[in-house]
């Protein structure tokens, strides 16, 4: 089974701080993808990447980046935490090719920012 | 563009109720349709998948068809367990990248 792995379940960090939310994955899956899960909201992609160091904005990319140094590891940055950045962030990986290919999802990380 | 629009929630039901959550899409091209379930606390798992019209989707006795010409992928199950309670959502994948669009999902609660 694909098994994707997110740093943290639970984070609580102070507005202005850099944080950083990393995300591993062991299936070789060349995508990687970045949400974040507001209620009523649904799920809203972040950032996305196809290779290494490829990145692509997705459709909220305001106050973050992303890096992607290693094919397993993909890291969200969030520059200087706000307050309306506090929101479940959930990881996923999918091998590339046709669009039948599932994503595959971490259990995600809480993120609190006071 | 490509969106999914899925049922509001909560919807409640009786243990062994009949379940069905709608799900209509627009898109270009010829996309696969999903239904993902996520647990309280957890990530998404997948539930189904669809590749192709009139296709139907099956796993764990939740079913779903593809359908084209109503642009909808409704899911369905005969009997609910308390067990099933969770949030359910529809996704769409375009052929760029393997890039989603998720509804925003519904909640479904299973009374005993």
């Amino acid at each position: 089974d694909v098994k994707v792995t997110q740093s943290s379940r639970y984070l609580v960090k102070r507005t202005g701080e850099k944080v950083f939310l990393e995300c591993v994955q062991d299936m070789d899956h060349e995508n990687m993808f970045w949400y974040r899960q507001d209620p009523g909201l649904g799920l809203r992609l972040i950032y996305f990447s196809y290779d290494v160091k490829m990145k692509e904005k997705g459709d909220i990319p305001e106050g973050y980046s992303v890096s992607r140094e290693k094919k397993e590891r993909f890291s969200l940055i969030l520059e200087s935490a706000s307050t309306n950045q506090t929101s479940m962030y959930l990881c996923a990986s999918s091998s590339p090719g046709r669009a039948n290919q599932p994503q595959h999802f971490g259990d995600g990380t809480r993120l609190s920012i006071l | 563009g490509n969106s999914v629009t899925q049922m509001e929630g909560p919807v409640t039901l009786s243990e062994e109720a009949f379940l069905t959550i709608n799900c209509t899409y627009t898109a270009t091209g010829y996309p696969s349709l999903f239904w993902y379930v996520q647990y309280p606390g957890e990530g998404l798992q997948l539930l189904l998948k669809a590749t192709k019209a009139d296709d139907k989707g099956s796993n764990k006795g939740f079913e779903a068809t593809y359908r084209k010409e109503t642009t909808s992928f409704h899911l369905e199950k005969g009997s609910v367990q308390v067990s099933d309670s969770a949030v359910y959502f529809c996704a769409l994948s375009d052929q760029n990248f393997n890039k989603f669009y998720f509804g925003s999902g519904t909640k479904l609660n299973v009374k005993p």
